[in-house]
């Protein structure tokens, strides 16, 4: 099983709908963070977690909302999806005390009709 | 601010030929420098990082990048490159200062020919 797991893979939905991405990691890792990627524009990051009491904006968290359930989970909602929400999402973990480096899911391809 | 350029956004070599991609970055201080790969349809995977000590980092797949703290670069390189190799890269810093965040490059993306 994948240390960093995304359900779902792919969504489609129409506008005005309600969307949640999930993120799960056996990684036991403090850190998580949700990126957006775009053709062009690489990866932008949305929240970012260090703990399950912190969670912070990152650049483009407009129209984006997070839930850290607990240390392993940590969720992605779009209250009100809208066209240009369409992107493919990456959940990542961080062991930044250790070797610094991200742990990526395999992404979350998210179409807004 | 902390940015990331990437100043390639396509490349193309052929099998077995050298390649070298480019990345400036823009940081106050000591950066924490990565390199990613992410093969069609996949995360990204780490190729390597600098956090200091030795300027020149090897990493898996047999590449390696050379960090320039007068140029501000983070150059990734490999001798022969391979057709499995076609894939985007992404050059990122993390951010001691700005609660450890990490700022990527908008990717340079690989196409080997044979």
């Amino acid at each position: 099983d994948a240390d960093v797991t995304q359900t779902p893979r792919n969504r489609i939905t129409k506008t005005g709908k309600r969307i949640m991405l999930e993120c799960s990691q056996t990684k036991g890792h403090d850190r998580m963070y949700w990126y957006r990627q775009d053709p062009g524009l690489g990866l932008r990051l949305i929240y970012y977690s260090f703990d399950v009491k912190d969670i912070n904006k990152g650049e483009i968290s407009d129209g984006y909302s997070v839930s850290r359930q607990a240390q392993a989970k940590f969720s992605l909602s779009l209250e009100s999806a809208i066209p240009n929400q369409t992107a493919l999402y990456f959940c990542a973990t961080s062991d930044w005390g250790n070797t610094g480096e991200l742990f990526f899911g395999e992404g979350s391809r998210l179409t807004v009709l | 601010a902390q940015s990331v350029t990437q100043p390639d956004i396509h490349i193309t070599v052929s099998e077995g030929a050298s390649l070298e991609l480019r990345c400036n970055y823009s940081y106050g201080a000591t950066p924490y420098l990565f390199w990613y790969v992410q093969s069609p349809g996949q995360g990204l995977q780490l190729l390597l990082k600098y956090f200091s000590g030795d300027t020149l980092v090897q990493g898996i797949k047999g590449f390696e990048a050379e960090f320039k703290r007068s140029q501000s670069s983070f150059n990734l390189r490999k001798p022969s490159v391979h057709w499995s190799d076609a894939a985007e890269y992404f050059c990122a810093v993390g951010a001691l200062d700005t609660g450890n965040q990490f700022y990527f490059g908008t990717g340079t993306s690989l196409t080997v020919i044979p």
